[in-house]
């Protein structure tokens, strides 16, 4: 079964808007981290935000905010203000943790692939 | 910030020969570092997980003889692909867990290495 899923193929949005991106995750772990990733067509992977399952508060990171709701199993990403450099590949991530030690692994969606329009 | 970096950044090869990727976390020491494999606009793949001081754990379906790890120290994993092949051409990815106070682990990349095998 798909554990994070990205629905979201492609987006477009113009410069200086806000965009979503998509994510949900399917889990049975109560404890449980999600993290979002850029990839620009250099290929490195850039961390921009992480959420944790516990947390409180929805995670905030400059132009980066996470819209975390956890009934509904989602993970959306924000950006404000939308930048060309914000043109890339974004990854939902998801590390699960097991009772009687943690795993670090991290489990990927298929990505989004952002344009941002001048 | 936290940094890692993987050499060679490109690499081309003969098929049946072999190729090493070095992965290297320059300001931190990991225990733990991730050996991912990502095909052309496809999501990343985790292959392995490379553990300093004993052996990796590889994936379901990943031949451990083919993709052999080493993790002689706290700060570089080796991934040899031993007789490469041209379906083993791919952007190779490795990652580093980085501990911090409170016991926060972020997950930090390396730039990828492009495997080509002609």
């Amino acid at each position: 079964a798909q554990k994070i899923t990205q629905t979201q193929p492609g987006m477009f949005v113009q410069e200086k808007e806000a965009v979503t991106l998509d994510c949900t995750y399917d889990t049975s772990d109560p404890s449980y981290g999600l993290f979002w990733y850029k990839q620009p067509s250099s290929g490195e992977m850039i961390f921009l935000i992480y959420q944790g399952s516990y947390d409180q508060q929805n995670a905030t990171e400059g132009r980066y905010s996470l819209n975390f709701q956890k009934a509904r199993k989602s993970a959306n990403l924000v950006i404000s203000a939308s930048q060309l450099g914000d043109s890339a590949m974004y990854f939902c991530a998801m590390r699960e943790a097991i009772y009687g030690g943690a795993t670090n692994k991290l489990i990927f969606g298929t990505g989004t692939l952002l344009a941002v329009q001048p | 910030g936290a940094v890692v970096s993987q050499h060679p950044s490109r690499v081309i090869c003969k098929s049946g020969t072999s190729v090493k990727i070095e992965c290297r976390s320059l300001d931190f020491q990991a225990t733990t570092m991730f050996w991912y494999r990502q095909f052309p606009k496809q999501s990343l793949m985790l292959m392995a997980t490379s553990n300093e001081g004993s052996k990796a754990t590889y994936e379901q379906g990943v031949e451990k003889d083919k993709f052999l790890i080493n993790h002689a120290s706290l700060t570089l994993s080796t991934l040899t692909v031993t007789s490469a092949h041209p379906e083993d051409s791919s952007f190779y990815i490795c990652s580093a867990i980085r501990t911090s106070g409170g016991n926060q682990e972020t997950q930090y990349f390396g730039p990828g290495t492009r495997l080509l095998v002609l």
